[in-house]
């Protein structure tokens, strides 16, 4: 059963046009990571959240996990083609098992 | 370069064919993982192997079967390979150290394997 609900599933931007993309958990999570996926490939370590309202930030990328633990959104500002590809939410349910959201698949228009 | 590397890239099989999808790491990590990943579904856990010797099963193992060679080493099996087995398989492994756990898994490149 799915542990992580994403939204949306897909996204279509204008470059230079920025986007949010959520992830929520029925759950507290306990340690969300943020990876990005392009065809063909396998998942790249984008960022990761242990904290209640923690925020990180990388290049145009900035991840936040709510204060109750449930939540986290990954924004980018000023959308480029390279941020095209797929972004999954992780979390650790338990010792060995984390949990992936379904993705959402994001394109950006030159 | 460090990293998981996954053999082959692609597979077509028949249905009732049996293989071997291999992996290995380099990165001494401890935990290694077999995830499948289907539109729609995200990834989900195949089995994992949480240290060498030791194998448990993950959300979905029915048709499959891994053994853990040694710790770099970490295969899955399909013994009699079905339609719905068609799908793209992605190993990871992740390690204890502080620096691992901030990091989280890391990933091959997957084998896309279709089951006709």
């Amino acid at each position: 059963s799915q542990e992580l609900e994403q939204s949306p599933q897909s996204l279509i931007v204008q470059e230079g046009k920025n986007l949010t993309i959520n992830c929520t958990s029925s759950k507290t999570l306990y340690g969300l990571y943020w990876y990005k996926q392009k065809y063909g490939e396998g998942l790249i370590f984008l960022m990761m959240l242990q904290k209640g309202g923690e925020e990180k930030s990388h290049e145009k990328i900035t991840a936040k996990l709510d204060e109750k633990k449930q939540q986290s959104s990954l924004h980018i500002t000023a959308s480029q083609p390279s941020h095209a590809g797929i972004y999954l939410c992780g979390a650790d349910i338990s010792n060995n098992d984390m949990r992936f959201g379904a993705g959402t698949r994001l394109t950006v228009k030159p | 370069n460090a990293g998981v590397t996954q053999t082959p890239k692609f597979q077509v099989l028949k249905t009732g064919q049996s293989m071997t999808l291999q992996c290995a790491q380099d990165m001494n990590h401890n935990s290694m993982y077999w995830y499948r990943q289907d539109p729609g579904m995200g990834l989900r856990l195949i089995y994992y192997s949480a240290s060498e010797g030791t194998t448990d099963k993950g959300e979905v193992p029915n048709g499959y079967n891994v053994s853990r060679l040694n710790k770099r080493e970490f295969s899955l099996r399909l013994e009699s390979a079905a339609p719905s087995q068609t799908s793209v398989y992605f190993c990871a492994s992740s390690g204890i150290s502080r620096s691992d756990v901030l990091y989280g898994y890391t990933f091959g490149s997957g084998t896309r394997l279709t089951v006709v």
